[in-house]
C-alpha cells in the first residue's frame, strides 16, 4: 500500500481556512514536506518541517506534525482561489516518497 | 529563468521505440533526481545522481530504463522499447546536498504518450 496517505479532495469557500491531512508510516522520516502542483506545472515546494518539530508557521501556512500518530497537516489561512491546486505530502527517508495528492478546490 | 528545465515538454511515440529526455538542473545544484508521475498519483522516485555518480538506481522500473549524468550537469533518461504502460509524466528535480532539508526543485516535466 501507500507509504503516505492523503484524502483525495477538499473543497472550501474563499476566505475560509483549509486543512489538508496526511499520514505516513515510516518513523525514521527526517523531513516532511508539502508541495503544490498547479495544472500543467511542476511541483512547487511550499514548506517543510523537521521531524523533531511539532509546528511550523510560514505566513498563511501552518504545518502541524504529530509524530506519535504519524500525522501531518497543512493549514492554509484565508484560502484564495489561487490556492486551488493539488497538494502533495512527502516524507524523506533515503528517498522522497509522495502521497497521491489532495485536490483543493476554492469556491468564490 | 534559472529553474530546472526539461526537454521536450511532450513526446508522443509508438510502442517499441526508444525515447530520451533531458533535464537541466539549477546550475549550482549537485543532486539530480528523476521521478515518474502517473495520473492521479504522486511522483514516484526512480533514480538520483550526486554530481556524475548515480547513487541509487534500484527503483528504476525495469532494465529498459537508464539514466546518465556524464559531466555532473545535465542528465538524460532513456526508455528503450517503450510500452503503453510507460505513458506518464517524467519529472526531474535538483537540490543542493548539504545535509538539512534537501529542498528539491522540480522542472515542468516531460509528458510521454506511447501509442
Amino acid at each position: 500500500g501507500e507509504d503516505v496517505e492523503q484524502s483525495l479532495f477538499l473543497s472550501v469557500r474563499e476566505g475560509d481556512s483549509s486543512v489538508i491531512n496526511c499520514t505516513y508510516t515510516d518513523s525514521s522520516s527526517t523531513y516532511l514536506y508539502w508541495y503544490k502542483q498547479e495544472p500543467g506545472a511542476g511541483l512547487q515546494l511550499l514548506t517543510y518541517i523537521f521531524s523533531n518539530m511539532d509546528m511550523k508557521q510560514d505566513q498563511r501556512l501552518t504545518v502541524l506534525l504529530n509524530k506519535k500518530d504519524k500525522h501531518l497537516s497543512l493549514r492554509i489561512a484565508d484560502t484564495q482561489t489561487g490556492d486551488s491546486a493539488i497538494y502533495f505530502c512527502a516524507e524523506l527517508i533515503y528517498d522522497m516518497r509522495f502521497g497521491a495528492g489532495t485536490r483543493l478546490t476554492v469556491k468564490p | 529563468d534559472t529553474g530546472v528545465s526539461q526537454d521536450p515538454r511532450h513526446k508522443i511515440t509508438k510502442r517499441g521505440q526508444n525515447v530520451t529526455f533531458r533535464c537541466d538542473p539549477i546550475s549550482e545544484h549537485n543532486r539530480l533526481y528523476w521521478y515518474r508521475q502517473t495520473l492521479g498519483q504522486g511522483p514516484e522516485f526512480l533514480t538520483y545522481f550526486q554530481n556524475e555518480a548515480q547513487l541509487e538506481k534500484s527503483r528504476l522500473l525495469s532494465d529498459r530504463f537508464s539514466a546518465e549524468r556524464p559531466k555532473g550537469s545535465f542528465s538524460t533518461l532513456e526508455i528503450q522499447r517503450t510500452e503503453q504502460g510507460d505513458s506518464a509524466m517524467y519529472l526531474c528535480a535538483s537540490s543542493l546536498a548539504a545535509g538539512g532539508p534537501n529542498e528539491q526543485f522540480f522542472g515542468p516535466g516531460t509528458r510521454l504518450t506511447v501509442l
